[in-house]
């Protein structure tokens, strides 16, 4: 995984419930983002934290929440006002600095309202 | 139109052809990342590069800065090689990526 876990990799979420996906890196590494992907779309940022206890809104963040009480910690959490929230979603981390490779991913969870 | 374009958006090759993706951009950019993703759903990063070119195995990738424009080779295909090809660009003072809608490749055997 390249050192950043997702977790879970399916969610079913109920209408009117929050749900929280899981990202974890263990590089050290300071930015961390959140991005969620749709069939025949580009890959849109929900959220970004360069920093522990800060993070920026992308440009999809209403309806989501995230927090960064720890480095190697970015919790998403897909609020009820998400009215659209069945979709894949992936964290990232930066790349290091000698990396030719750039970004890591995590392998994703798929949410999915029932 | 879209900051980064890709072309084209699918691909069939037979196995042992050599393939080229290309990636436009239109925004000042850091750097160019070209990324795999397989029918899971992960995604794995190919190259990040800023100038010139770069080659791992058979993965080949280039970039003009002065034309805004990058292109992914693939020599001697491999039905293994079948995925999605995504060219982001990391772009702004907080170098976020901005993703092309990708290439989906698939090599016949």
């Amino acid at each position: 995984d390249g050192g950043i876990t997702q977790s879970p990799k399916y969610l079913f979420r109920k209408e009117g419930q929050n749900v929280t996906l899981s990202c974890e890196q263990n590089l050290n590494h300071d930015a961390m983002y959140w991005y969620r992907q749709d069939p025949g779309q580009g890959l849109r940022l929900i959220y970004y934290s360069q920093i522990v206890n800060d993070f920026q809104k992308g440009d999809i963040a209403e309806g989501y929440s995230v927090s960064r009480e720890k480095k190697e910690s970015f919790p998403l959490t897909v609020t009820s006002a998400q009215k659209n929230p069945t979709a894949f979603y992936l964290c990232a981390r930066s790349p290091d600095r000698v990396s030719s490779y750039g970004y890591t991913f995590g392998s994703g969870t798929r949410l999915t309202v029932v | 139109k879209n900051e980064v374009e890709q072309s084209p958006q699918n691909l069939t090759a037979q196995e042992g052809e050599f393939i080229t993706i290309n990636c436009s951009y239109s925004v000042g950019i850091s750097a160019l990342h070209w990324l795999q993703q397989h029918p899971g759903g992960g995604i794995v990063s190919l190259f990040m590069l800023s100038s010139g070119k770069k080659k791992h195995g058979r993965l080949i990738a280039t970039i003009n800065i002065q034309e805004k424009h990058s292109s992914l080779h693939i020599t001697a295909s491999h039905p293994r090689d079948s995925a999605v090809y995504i060219c982001a660009v990391g772009s702004g003072a907080t170098n976020k990526l901005i993703f092309g809608t990708g290439t989906l490749l698939a090599v016949q055997p």
